[in-house]
């Protein structure tokens, strides 16, 4: 089954960056691009940007251009995304999805999160 | 960037109870939305998506309808496996956005 595998929990200090991993099964990794969206603590949903694993071509949401990079390594079904120049506002789960079907911006399914704590 | 607005931001029904909840976007979007469901410390689960087509798995009393500004989630009938926060978002423009949310408790 189509399944997507996140990187654990991580506690960084401000100014640090994190790089969480999802590694993807169950199809063709660079047949659906893959999203990242990010939820803190009691809060709501906030997408940061998709990755084209075929490509690598990005397309990132404004507030996160130049301060975010999303990646993948297709040898390993494999996409990253890592965060710089923390600051706590930045502590939240960070979950990757898959495209429902290829360009369809429609988010099935999630990663399980990874919960990302900045703090000094 | 296109902001999507949804009412209420709580509700409270018993098991039973049709509960429906409303996303207005900030300028039309046709047909490109989608419902998730989240549950406590869980990833959102889609629920929803082309405004009304119900995605493989879930269950008939929940549907979607509506396009250009305003949408609309129903559950017909509610039931205990129901009871969490509910968010639109919408897929029309090249920098998605999702609604604020929407909580439905129990009575």
């Amino acid at each position: 089954q189509v399944q997507l595998v996140q990187s654990g929990a991580e506690v960084k200090k401000p100014g640090a960056s994190v790089k969480v991993s999802c590694k993807a099964s169950g199809y063709t990794f660079t047949g659906y691009y893959m999203h990242w969206v990010r939820q803190a603590p009691g809060q709501g949903l906030e997408w940061m940007g998709w990755i084209n694993p075929n490509s690598g071509g990005t397309n990132y949401a404004q507030k996160f251009q130049g301060w975010v990079t999303m990646t993948r390594d297709t040898s390993i079904s494999t996409a990253y995304m890592e965060l710089s120049r923390l600051r706590s506002d930045d502590t939240a789960v960070y979950y990757c999805a898959r495209d429902l079907r290829a360009g369809a911006n429609w988010f099935d399914p999630w990663g399980q999160g990874t919960l990302v704590t900045v703090s000094s | 960037d296109i902001q999507m607005t949804q009412s209420p931001s709580s509700v409270s029904a018993s098991v039973g109870d049709r509960v429906t909840i409303t996303c207005r976007a900030s300028q039309g979007i046709s047909s490109w939305l989608a419902w998730y469901q989240q549950k406590p410390g869980k990833a959102p689960k889609l629920l929803i998506y082309a405004a009304s087509s119900l995605q493989s798995g879930v269950p008939s009393r929940f549907s979607g309808s509506g396009s250009g500004t305003d949408f609309t989630l129903t559950i017909s009938s509610l039931q205990p496996e129901d009871f969490a926060t509910y968010y639109c978002q919408q897929a029309n423009s090249f920098s998605l956005t999702f609604g604020g949310g929407t909580k439905v408790e129990i009575k």
